[in-house]
């Protein structure tokens, strides 16, 4: 799997966007980027993933760049739930394989 | 509808001794994972099964052993704690030939080895 290079923190106002941006510049025509979250000490979530096109679900929009090396996170409506580490990792649709995390980017949402 | 579950949820072990973390899933999905987070670490793979009969080494394999019982369960095998592996253990599976291939984690089992 590509390696992807995270901010290690980053704040944000409750209430705005959360922009969380991820460098995947190794990334396989084949791989898609997935993005998941954890809060405290519980098991991480997922969130979104996309391969090229911009992807929105109830949770988030991943907007990912035309070269595919870089993507952005965005929580549109911060609250203060959604402090957490959120990782982003790249794989291939389908398949087992490695799955290895990096760092993640620890947000905090503030009132 | 359980998804992936974790047993135990906290264990306390002295160094040497030797323990067997549970994890099962009933999503019948065909990969299963066991990854390491130490505080305020990330995520740390230690063995992945890509199906069943299959093992892989992750990133972390020393000190570990893991078995696939069979498509629902994947056991991690400590044979002699060490304090080092004092951590918080998630097991994780995935449907790898299929649907958006989404990782789903269980809670976690907090071990503590003294």
């Amino acid at each position: 799997d590509a390696k992807t290079t995270q901010p290690t923190s980053m704040d944000c106002a409750e209430g705005r966007a959360a922009n969380l941006p991820c460098n995947h510049s190794t990334i396989s025509g084949n791989e898609y980027v997935y993005w998941y979250r954890q809060i405290h000490s519980q098991g991480p979530q997922y969130i979104i993933h996309g391969l090229k096109n911009n992807e929105t679900n109830e949770m988030a929009s991943l907007i990912i760049t035309e070269d595919r090396k870089s993507s952005t996170l965005i929580l549109p409506h911060a609250t203060l739930r959604d402090t957490a580490v959120y990782y982003c990792i790249v794989r291939v649709f389908q398949g087992a394989q490695k799955l290895v995390f990096g760092q993640g980017t620890r947000l905090t949402i503030n009132p | 509808n359980a998804g992936v579950t974790q047993t135990p949820k906290f264990q306390v072990l002295k160094t040497g001794q030797s323990m067997t973390l549970q994890c099962a899933q009933d999503m019948n999905h065909n990969s299963m994972y066991w990854y390491r987070q130490d505080p305020g670490m990330g995520l740390r793979l230690i063995y992945y099964s890509a199906s069943e009969g299959t093992t892989d080494k992750g990133e972390v394999p020393n000190g570990y052993n893991v078995s696939r019982l069979n498509k629902r369960e994947f056991s991690l095998r400590l044979e002699s704690a060490a304090p080092s592996q004092t951590s918080v253990y998630f097991c994780a599976s995935t449907d790898g030939s299929s649907g958006a291939n989404v990782l789903t984690f269980g809670a976690g089992s907090r071990l503590t080895v003294l």
